[in-house]
């Protein structure tokens, strides 16, 4: 079964500094998908960036990028320039398509706080 | 409206009773889910649906729990009986099919208080 692990409960950082959030996967497919969503507290999942495994180069989305590392299973986010609407919760998920069914697997997530 | 539409968005029941939850899916969007997310965790699959069907519902918690999209768009998810653990948040989303490129839009979920 595919597992996702987020190992930062919470993680804080300066407004304009750089913070990096870790996730880990577990998975015996060789082509998936893997998403980082920002959860606010309005509860709306919003999608901040994806990466398809079978593309070597990491994603980019302006302030965001990963660094996908496929052999380790791992997969963080960088958030550069870190503004105070970043502050949020961020889940890690996974994607699988398996026996006509679709879903995606989340982490258990990491609260980012921003200070001014 | 042009996102996933959820009602209530908050709904306070007495355990023991019976709730429907509601999901608008975006227009002409095939593919269906419903997740539970308990406080301080991650949403956890419960239902997934392809048009008018339900394709899995592996992640339904008990037999209380079922869902329905009888036309294909609009999706109810109904606890029977509703139990103290059953309080959560309850996530709709919708996609068009296929691979994980498409993106998943979800709702702003009905948070469930069993009292």
């Amino acid at each position: 079964a595919q597992t996702v692990t987020q190992s930062q409960p919470e993680m804080s950082v300066q407004e304009a500094e750089t913070v990096t959030l870790s996730c880990t996967y577990d998975t015996s497919e060789s082509d998936y998908y893997l998403f980082w969503y920002k959860q606010p507290p309005s509860r709306q999942m919003i999608l901040v960036i994806r990466q398809e495994a079978y593309k070597q180069q990491n994603a980019t989305e302006n302030r965001f990028s990963v660094n996908f590392q496929k052999a380790a299973k791992s997969f963080s986010l960088k958030i550069s320039d870190s503004q105070l609407g970043d502050a949020a919760m961020y889940f890690c998920a996974y994607f699988r398509i398996q026996g006509g069914s679709e879903k995606l697997v989340f982490g258990k997530g990491t609260k980012l706080t921003v200070n001014p | 409206g042009a996102g996933v539409s959820q009602s209530p968005r908050y709904k306070v029941a007495k355990r023991g009773q019976d709730v429907a939850l509601r999901c608008d899916p975006i227009s002409g969007h095939v593919s269906l889910f419903w997740y539970q997310q308990a406080l301080g965790q991650g949403p956890e699959f419960l239902t997934y649906f392809q048009n008018e069907a339900q394709l899995d519902k592996s992640g339904l918690p008990s037999d209380r729990f079922f869902a329905e999209r009888p036309e294909g768009s609009v999706s109810t998810l109904k606890i029977q009986r509703t139990q103290q653990e059953d309080s959560a948040v309850y996530l709709c989303a919708s996609s068009r099919p296929g691979t994980g490129s498409t993106e998943a839009f979800f709702g702003q979920g009905t948070r469930l208080t069993v009292v």
